[in-house]
């Protein structure tokens, strides 16, 4: 089955650019999914089809998507950005996948 | 206001059953494939199955094929999950979660989600 994977944790300053990683096999040749998950909440669409922002959801949030790797990008990263961000792809074998989250920690 | 709403979950011992619900609102439940996906305690989110909006596709992750059956009523503008034969690594918060792109399961995302509903297997 298909699987995609993100590193535990990201730390990152405040103000500076944080970067998460998500990587499967010619993960570039599917759309991938990006969610915000904040303590005791439910998941936030943050990222759709790699790199569109569904509305409401701030100019700093973007991603990308090549070869065996998308990214999720926040620029001048913000207290308020600190959650746990999952990837999800799409595969016609195993249909929905997550990655195992990575926890971002604004220092 | 687009909603979603669980409910049905509970305490029930290994091997038992127990049907969960999600009450849409705010839109044509019909037009929108839905999902389940759940979060076992201090782990990350665990896809479990996907309907299409007419009901007649649907896919199952491997940990729960063979238990658990994903339906929708679109009459009642509700989706279920009935899940047999519960295991204690069942134990999860179940949410549901509405498709961002159409009846057809899409690659898009899921972009409305319930607050969720506690399943807890425990004799």
């Amino acid at each position: 089955s298909y699987e995609v994977t993100q590193p535990p944790s990201v730390p990152v300053s405040a103000g500076q650019t944080a970067t998460i990683p998500c990587s499967g096999d010619k993960l570039g040749d599917k759309y991938v999914s990006w969610y915000q998950q904040k303590s005791g909440q439910s998941p936030v669409l943050v990222i759709y089809q790699d790199n569109k922002r569904p509305s409401g959801i701030p100019e700093r949030f973007s991603g990308s998507n090549s070869g065996n790797t998308a990214t999720l990008t926040i620029s001048g990263a913000q207290t308020m950005d600190e959650a746990d961000y999952y990837c999800q792809a799409w595969d016609s074998g195993t249909a929905v996948v997550f990655g195992g989250g990575t926890k971002l920690t604004v220092l | 206001e687009v909603q979603l709403l669980e409910s049905g979950g509970g305490l029930v011992q290994p091997g038992g059953s127990l049907r969960l619900s999600c009450a849409a609102s705010g839109f044509t439940l019909s037009s929108y494939a839905m999902n389940w996906v759940r979060q076992s305690p201090g782990k990350g989110l665990e896809w479990v199955s996907t309907i299409s909006g007419s009901g007649l596709n649907t896919y199952t992750a491997d940990s729960v094929k063979g238990r658990f059956i994903i339906s929708r009523d679109n009459s009642k503008n509700t989706l279920y999950l009935q899940m047999n034969s519960l295991r204690a690594e069942d134990t999860a918060l179940y949410f549901c979660a509405k498709d961002l792109g159409g009846p057809a399961p899409s690659p898009h995302g899921m972009n409305v989600w319930g607050q969720g509903t506690t399943v807890t297997v425990s004799s």
